[in-house]
């Protein structure tokens, strides 16, 4: 079957860096997608790795490593807003997004 | 630009009753999604249209039915709605289901449902 990993909840500190790791085992593979999500809101888009190594968008990074089937979203600076569950997903080979569960991340100040 | 909408924010529903969920995008996607969101799990989709006129099943979509009579609109039938379907629904809309691209997913706000 097809499956995506990441830690159920992190704790991390204001002004901090923190990394979420999510590993995968899926058929087939077009792509990895990372989304925030506030409580009791919609995902919204953060990045996309298609090819092994880090892409880097602000205080956002993520990383790929096909090989290993793993991927990780390091945010530095952490800022209280950032808050939020942030979501694994997948592209399989039909096209489909297959999702993590998603990572609670609590900031403390 | 509104982009995704859906309608009603919140419902509650007794067991039994019909019920559509409405979505609609105003970014010209082709193709559009409904996914269910439940605590400790992963979105899950339920149905998809890669284009206006076409549906397909996604991972859950057994009493969910979808139509696509147009490029905007994507609505989600619950026919005879079970508590199991107490969920927190998601519509989104991608530019393009070719990989051709991020095709990145676009999410409305969502809809919360209890169902009785």
């Amino acid at each position: 079957g097809q499956n995506i990993d990441q830690p159920t909840e992190m704790t991390a500190t204001e002004g901090a860096i923190v990394q979420i790791n999510c590993t995968y085992q899926t058929s087939g593979f077009n792509g990895l997608f990372w989304y925030q999500q506030h409580a009791g809101e919609a995902p919204t888009f953060l990045s996309y790795n298609v090819l092994d190594g880090l892409e880097e968008k602000g205080r956002f990074s993520s990383f790929l490593s096909r090989s290993k089937g793993y991927s990780y979203l390091l945010l530095k600076e952490l800022q209280m807003k950032d808050s939020a569950s942030y979501l694994c997903a997948v592209r399989d080979s039909n096209y489909q997004l297959i999702w993590g569960a998603g990572t609670k991340l609590i900031i403390k100040p | 630009i509104a982009g995704i909408t859906q309608a009603p924010t919140s419902q509650i529903l007794a067991a039994g009753r019909r019920m559509t969920l409405r979505c609609t995008q105003d970014m010209r996607h082709n193709a559009m999604y409904w996914y269910r969101q439940d605590l400790g799990l992963g979105l899950r989709l339920i149905h998809y249209s890669n284009t206006a006129g076409t549906t397909g099943k996604g991972e859950v979509p057994d009493g969910y039915s979808v139509s696509r009579a147009n490029t905007d609109d994507f609505p989600l039938t619950l026919a005879s709605a079970v508590p199991s379907q107490t969920s927190v629904y998601f519509c989104a809309s991608s530019d393009s289901t070719s990989g051709s691209g991020t095709d990145t997913q676009y999410f409305g706000p969502g809809t919360r449902l209890t169902v009785l």
